[in-house]
Order: C-alpha cells, then sequence, then structure tokens
C-alpha cells in the first residue's frame, strides 16, 4: 500500500523543540523529493520545506528560515523536520507529502497537530 | 513569493449546478505548474487537477481546470453532494510554493 503517515506532534512550550517524522512505504521513496506543508486551526495551507531524494537539497518558506531542518534517511524511508525555537504562530496540522501518479501533492499522510502554547 | 488570490471566498450553490472558481496569481505561473486540491473537514487535502487542466487519477470528469499566466478556473460542471468542500489553488513552479486562500463550496 502507498502510504505516507506522520507522527511527533504535540505540546509544547514557546520556544521549545520537536522533530516530526513522515514515515513512507510502498512508492520509489529514494526518488522523490518530499514536503511539509501545514495547516493552522481554522486557516490555509502553507508550504514550509522541502528535500530532495538525495538529501542533498533542501527549501525552507522564509517563516521557518533558521528554526526548522528537514533531513531524511533512506534507508529507513523516513523524512524528519526538526522544529526549533518555536512560536505560537507555528501551531497547526503538519503533512508531509510528495508525487506518486503525478507531478504534484497527490500523496498526503494524514497529519500531526502540532500545538505551540504556555 | 507568488501571491494567490482565490475568488469568491464563498459559493453557494445547489447539487446540479455549475460552480465556477477563479484563482490569480500575483505574477505569471512558470510552466503552467498550476495546481487545484479539494479538501473536507478533517481531511488532507486531495489533488483534483495538475498542469493547470489535467485530472489526477480517479478524478471524475466534471472537474476541469482552464487559464494561463495569471489567470486560472476551476470548473465543476454540475456539483455532486460529495462536492461541497473547501478548495486551493497552487503554483508549484517557484519557491516557495504557494496556495491561495480557498473558495468554500457550501450547499444553498
Amino acid at each position: 500500500e502507498v502510504l505516507l503517515v506522520e507522527s511527533g506532534g504535540g505540546l509544547v512550550q514557546p520556544g521549545g523543540s520537536l522533530r516530526l517524522s513522515c514515515a513512507a512505504s510502498g512508492f520509489s521513496f529514494s526518488s522523490n523529493w518530499i514536503h511539509w506543508v501545514r495547516q493552522a486551526p481554522g486557516k490555509g495551507l502553507v508550504w514550509v520545506s522541502r528535500i530532495i531524494g538525495d538529501g542533498t537539497k533542501t527549501e525552507y518558506v522564509d517563516s521557518v528560515k533558521g528554526r526548522f531542518s528537514i533531513s531524511r534517511d533512506n534507508a529507513k524511508n523516513t523524512v524528519y523536520l526538526q522544529m526549533n525555537s518555536l512560536r505560537v504562530e507555528d501551531t497547526a496540522v503538519y503533512y508531509c507529502t510528495t508525487y506518486y501518479a503525478s507531478e504534484v501533492f497527490d500523496l498526503w499522510g494524514q497529519g500531526t497537530m502540532v500545538t505551540v502554547s504556555s | 513569493e507568488i501571491v494567490l488570490t482565490q475568488s469568491p471566498g464563498t459559493l453557494s450553490l445547489s447539487p446540479g449546478e455549475r460552480a465556477t472558481l477563479s484563482c490569480r496569481a500575483s505574477q505569471s505561473v512558470s510552466g503552467s505548474n498550476l495546481a487545484w486540491y479539494q479538501q473536507k473537514l478533517g481531511q488532507a487535502p486531495r489533488l483534483l487537477i495538475y498542469g493547470v487542466s489535467r485530472r489526477a487519477g480517479g478524478i471524475p470528469d466534471r472537474f476541469s481546470g482552464s487559464g494561463s499566466g495569471t489567470d486560472f478556473t476551476l470548473t465543476i460542471s454540475g456539483l455532486e453532494p460529495e462536492d461541497f468542500a473547501v478548495y486551493y489553488c497552487q503554483q508549484y513552479g517557484t519557491i516557495p510554493f504557494t496556495f491561495g486562500p480557498g473558495t468554500e463550496v457550501d450547499l444553498k
């Protein structure tokens, strides 16, 4: 089965850290860019970051640059999002996503909720 | 950053009616890299259209996309009960990839 499964969300205080994981199965994981997209409660979708298949290239939206770091372990078919210096405005459902049968985001995980609050 | 604007914010229609959703970009979208997604409450987004007009796998032909440059349209030719949802456009030609704020299609 073709699947993405996120984990690692939770409640964290402002300034804290959290590491999200995205585990993939059923497709050629190491060939794909993997992306993170987030959605604050009641709000729209925001692209956060992406990493190339071999892990050598990463990109970020300006609002998380210097605080978030994306990485991957192709032996474990897993992508990580290390989130440091978390802010209240980082509160969101975080989805990992990639392309499977098209050229854009046709495969999504179920999302993991991150709540930043004191 | 390419800013996407969607209109209207809310579209109130009845089943069987035609829905026309607009997406306008602040600058030309490169390579026809424009997609549309459907999202229902509590669910991940679902890809409908990519490359402006190509339907994703399993998407019914009542969904169609058109446009070029900075102006794009998603048309649903006859609304089915399961089509009432929020729709987002996205450009994926320029980093950062950006999404529009969404159009909610609700039941009149």
